[in-house]
């Protein structure tokens, strides 16, 4: 079956680092997306890998291996705007359908 | 900068109503799709839509849900009889071409059927 598996929530503290892992198991794969999504909004996007490696872009880096079907996304000095539901999902064929984790609530405490 | 748009915001209506969810993508975007997200559960794949066709569709977009691209510029998404399990918010999305990857979501229309 299809896959994708991230924590349901993770709690750090203003100024420090975390780290959200991503599983996936789907049938077709064309990239790995994080996203990020506030209550009530819409998602927007993060960061895009399809080959093994990482890809940084200021603040947040992500992280894929395609051969272990594993990806993570990296917040760095974290800030409280940064509290939202951060989604994992996969691209998994050509016309652009992306196939979404159920979210990670990062929870950003003074 | 360009962004998707959608209308209404907020849709109430009676189970078995018809709807009609309205979305304006990015101009000279090729790729447009429709999402949903049911609250508190992940969001989900509906339809893609290229070319004046659709490219794939979901379980969930039964013989209820069709799309339609009646203009240059809209992009519908109409529910025939709704349920109460239809209640979610719905979100439209585009991208510009084959060689892209990034798909900009609309706002989103939250839809509840009573």
């Amino acid at each position: 079956g299809q896959n994708i598996d991230q924590p349901t929530e993770m709690t750090a503290t203003e100024g420090a680092i975390v780290q959200i892992n991503c599983t996936y198991q789907t049938s077709g794969f064309n990239g790995l997306f994080w996203y990020q999504q506030h209550a009530g909004e819409a998602p927007t996007f993060l960061s895009y890998n399809v080959l093994d490696g990482l890809e940084e872009k200021g603040r947040f880096s992500s992280f894929l291996s395609r051969s272990k079907g594993y990806s993570y996304l990296l917040l760095k000095e974290l800030q409280m705007k940064d509290s939202a539901s951060y989604l994992c999902a996969a691209r998994t064929d050509s016309w652009g359908k992306l196939q979404f984790g159920a979210g990670t609530q990062v929870v950003v405490t003074p | 900068e360009p962004e998707v748009t959608q209308t209404p915001s907020h849709q109430v209506t009676q189970m078995g109503q018809e709807v009609i969810l309205r979305c304006v993508p990015i101009s000279n975007h090729l790729y447009f799709y429709w999402y949903r997200q049911i609250l508190g559960q992940k969001v989900e794949f509906l339809v893609s839509f290229y070319n004046n066709e659709i490219s794939e569709k979901s379980e969930i977009f039964d013989d209820q849900f069709s799309v339609e691209r009646p203009d240059g510029s809209n992009f519908t998404l109409k529910i025939r009889s709704t349920k109460l399990e239809d209640s979610a918010m719905y979100f439209c999305a585009s991208m510009a071409g084959p060689t892209s990857y990034e798909q900009y979501f609309g706002p989103g229309t939250r839809l509840t059927v009573t």
